[in-house]
This record gives C-alpha cells, structure tokens and sequence, in this order.
C-alpha cells in the first residue's frame, strides 16, 4: 500500500524551529515529487513547499519563503521540512503529500494523516 | 498574488447533479485540481490536470476548465459526497494555490 507518514509536530514558542518528517513506502520514493500542504484550525489548505523527485527543484509559498527549507533523503525514503523563525500563524496541521510523477509536485494523489505544529 | 475563489457552500438533492466552480483570471491556462475532505480526514484527490479521475475515484466525478473557471461536477450525488472541496492551481509562475474551499451539503 502506497502512504507517507509524517511526525515531528509539537508545541513552541514564536521564535523557535522545528524539523519535520515524512516517510514514504509502497512506492519509489525517488521517482515522484513531494510537498507540504498545511491546515490552520478550521481553515482551509494552503500549500507551503514543493520538491521534485530528485530534490534537485525546491518551490515554496511567499509566506514561508527564507523561513522555511524542504529537502529530501531518497535513501531512506523520507521527505523534511525545516521550519525557522516560527510564528503563531504558523500554527496548523502539516500534511505531506505525495505528486502523481517525478515533476509534478502540485496534483498530490497520496496524503498522510497530519501532524499537528502549535506556536505559542 | 494569485486567487481562487469558490461559493462558501453549495446545497444538492440525492440523486441530483451537483457543480462546484473555482474563479481566477485565465485559469484555463493553468492545471485545476480537485480534492475532497471530510471532517476529521486528510484531503482525496478527485480531479487532475483539470479533468483527469485517479484510479478509485467513482465516474460521477468529472472536471472542466476553461476561461476564468474551473468546474466540479458530481452527478447521481450520494450521501457520501458530502464533504469540503477544495480547488487548487497550478503553472511555472504561480506555483500552487488553493481555492477557499465549498461546503458540499447533500439534502
């Protein structure tokens, strides 16, 4: 079964950093391109970072942009998100989610369940 | 910076023809994006590069776009159906932006 797990979500304070994980298995990992999409609490999706297959193409949302790093170790099969100078609008439900080919990070055909990132 | 907009919420019958439209300016020129969620549950994909179903997601799903709108239909919607969905664009300038998301209701 193809599925992608993500951890490393907790509670900070304004300021802080944080790494997150996506593991990928059920497919190979290094032929499809990933993203991040979060969820603030009852609001919409809204997509933070994006890499291609290779992790050679890295594109992320002005919001987050010089704040935030996405990167990809296709050794171990896992997707990250290094997160710096957090702000409580940054609070939100981080999904991984993986892109249906090599380049196309934006058409995101497998989700994981979320973890849940609070700045306070 | 680039916009989608979609109705807060939309209301269908059982059995009936339900369309979700996504507006921003040309994006026929773009690729739409569909996905679906449900409380408490990760977001599905149901349409791709406008009009595309994955494998799984049931015929009475389809998609258009064209001009400034992008289109979800649900025909013969069930109860299932009843959920978020969210529209979402692409292309090499915008990079990826989501709609603001319509409630589907199914009376």
């Amino acid at each position: 079964e193809v599925q992608v797990l993500e951890s490393g979500g907790g509670w900070l304070q304004p300021g802080g950093s944080l790494r997150l994980s996506c593991a990928g298995s059920g497919f190979s990992f290094s032929n499809y391109a990933m993203s991040w999409v979060r969820q603030a609490p009852g609001k919409g999706l809204e997509w933070v970072s994006g890499t291609t297959g290779s992790g050679g193409n890295t594109y992320y949302a002005d919001s987050v942009k010089g704040r935030f790093t996405i990167s990809r170790d296709n050794s171990k099969n896992t997707l990250y998100l290094h997160m710096n100078n957090l702000r409580a609008d940054d609070t939100a439900v981080y999904y991984c989610a993986k892109g249906i080919g090599r380049d196309d990070y934006y058409s995101m055909d497998v989700w994981g369940k979320g973890t849940t990132v609070i700045v306070s | 910076s680039y916009e989608l907009t979609q109705p807060p919420s939309v209301s269908v019958s059982p059995g009936q023809i339900a369309s979700i439209t996504c507006s921003g300016d040309k994006l026929g020129n773009k690729y739409a994006c569909w996905y679906q969620q449900k409380p408490g549950q990760s977001p599905v994909l149901v349409i791709y590069q406008d009009n595309k179903r994955p494998s799984g997601i049931p015929e009475r799903f389809s998609g258009s776009n064209s001009g400034n709108t992008a289109t979800l239909t649900i025909s013969g919607t069930q109860a299932m159906d009843e959920a978020d969905y969210y529209c979402q664009a692409w292309d090499s300038s915008t990079a990826v932006v989501f709609g603001g998301g319509t409630k589907l209701t199914v009376l």
